[in-house]
This record gives structure tokens, sequence and C-alpha cells, in this order.
């Protein structure tokens, strides 16, 4: 039972565009997400969070927005740069129980063109 | 500040054997998790540690086991190593009280 789902497991854009990338989740238990970007042969690395209580949340380039009522969260790099190029992870967390236990979608591999 | 650092980097076992993985975490946190990296699992927590308790357990066999000592540093063991461990393994360490983890670079485990 795959409780975060990313249905992306890949997403091409050209340098200067918007990339969004995509994640649902299935567990109401969730208030706490995340969005990780991986480089092969290293650990992700944190980008941006969110907490249940907000629907928004920027952070430079990158926004990541929630719908609660719909279970699903995005990612928005504005502009994509090619150095994004990487592997990207949502996370879920039920924060009242423990922040480190994570679980992690499948991962999305960004590519930006240049 | 220095980052979490996992020890060794790359080690090969054989079947059967066991093996420990060593993590240090950012200097101040006192929370420190486990994850295995599998290409057809992904990513999957395995268990997580706060001032030497274990506070949550992933859905893994007996097999896989942890520790914390006073200093946060956490190690994690696998006895009677098969096949399909073989992955990544990461650990994350973080402030108690927020849900940002910091990950290491990981330990690549190959069991032939």
């Amino acid at each position: 039972d795959q409780q975060v789902k990313q249905n992306s497991p890949s997403l091409s854009v050209q340098e200067g565009r918007i990339s969004i990338l995509n994640c649902d989740y299935t567990n109401s238990m969730f208030d706490y997400f995340l969005w990780y970007k991986k480089y092969p042969a290293e650990g992700p690395t944190f980008l941006i969070s969110i907490s249940s209580i907000k629907d928004k949340n920027e952070d430079g380039r990158f926004t990541v927005f929630l719908n609660k009522s719909a279970k699903h969260l995005s990612l928005h790099i504005v502009p994509s740069q090619p150095g994004d190029s990487a592997v990207y992870f949502c996370a879920a967390s039920a924060a009242t129980t423990s922040y480190g236990k994570l679980t992690f979608g499948q991962g999305t591999i960004l590519t930006v063109h240049p | 500040k220095a980052g979490v650092t996992q020890t060794p980097r790359y080690l090969i076992k054989t079947r059967g054997q066991q093996v420990t993985l060593s993590c240090s975490p950012i200097s101040g946190h006192r929370s420190v998790s486990w994850y295995q990296q599998t290409p057809g699992q992904g990513l999957q927590f395995l268990f997580e540690y706060f001032s030497e308790t274990q506070r949550n357990k992933g859905n893994f066999p007996g097999r896989f086991s942890g520790r914390q000592f006073s200093n946060s540093r956490s190690e994690m063991n696998v006895s009677t190593l098969e096949l399909g461990d073989s992955a990544l393994y990461l650990c994350a360490s973080s402030l108690p009280s927020t849900g940002e983890l910091f990950f290491g670079e990981g330990s690549r485990l190959t069991v032939l």
C-alpha cells in the first residue's frame, strides 16, 4: 500500500520554464510534507516543506502547494535551471507522532534542458 | 557546520554475514533515523532513535536492528545478510521539534 505516490516517473522541461512536480497521498494522518532533491550516490537534500495548516509555502524559486481536500501537493520551480536536474522525492509524516518517520514517494526524475 | 557522516561509504559482504553501519549526526541533533533505498522499493523507513530510545520502527524483519549512543551517534546492524539487503542505507538527523531531516551520503551495501 503506497501511501505517497508520485505518478510521473520523469519530467522534461526547458531552461527558464516552470517545472511542476506532483504528489498524492492517502493517509489522512499526514500533516507535514517535504520535498527532497537527490543526485546519484548522494543522500537526499531538503528543499522545502509545508505544514497542513498552510496551503502554500515559498522559498526563492521553489513553491510548494498543498490541497488537503484532494490530498495533493505540488512543487513549482520557477525558473528552472539545468542544475535542477535530479530526482525529486516528496515525503510525508504524521508529525504528531514523529517527525523522523517519513514516508517517501517513488521519485520523479527532472531533466532541465539548456 | 559538519553534516551527517556515515561510514563506511561502500562495503561488500556475502550472504549470511552481518554488517554494522555507523552514523554521526549533525552537532546538536538528537534524533537519528535510518532509511533503506532500493530501486524496487524506493526509500523506506527503518527506525528512528531519540535520546538512545527507539521511537519508531518500520516494517523490516528482526534481522535489522539499531541503537543510539549517549552522544547521539547511531549504528545499525543487519544480521544473516540476504541478497535483497543490497541497498543504499541512509541516515538522517534532525532537531527534535522540526520536521526537516538532514541526510548523510549513505552506505552502499552489496551482498554477494
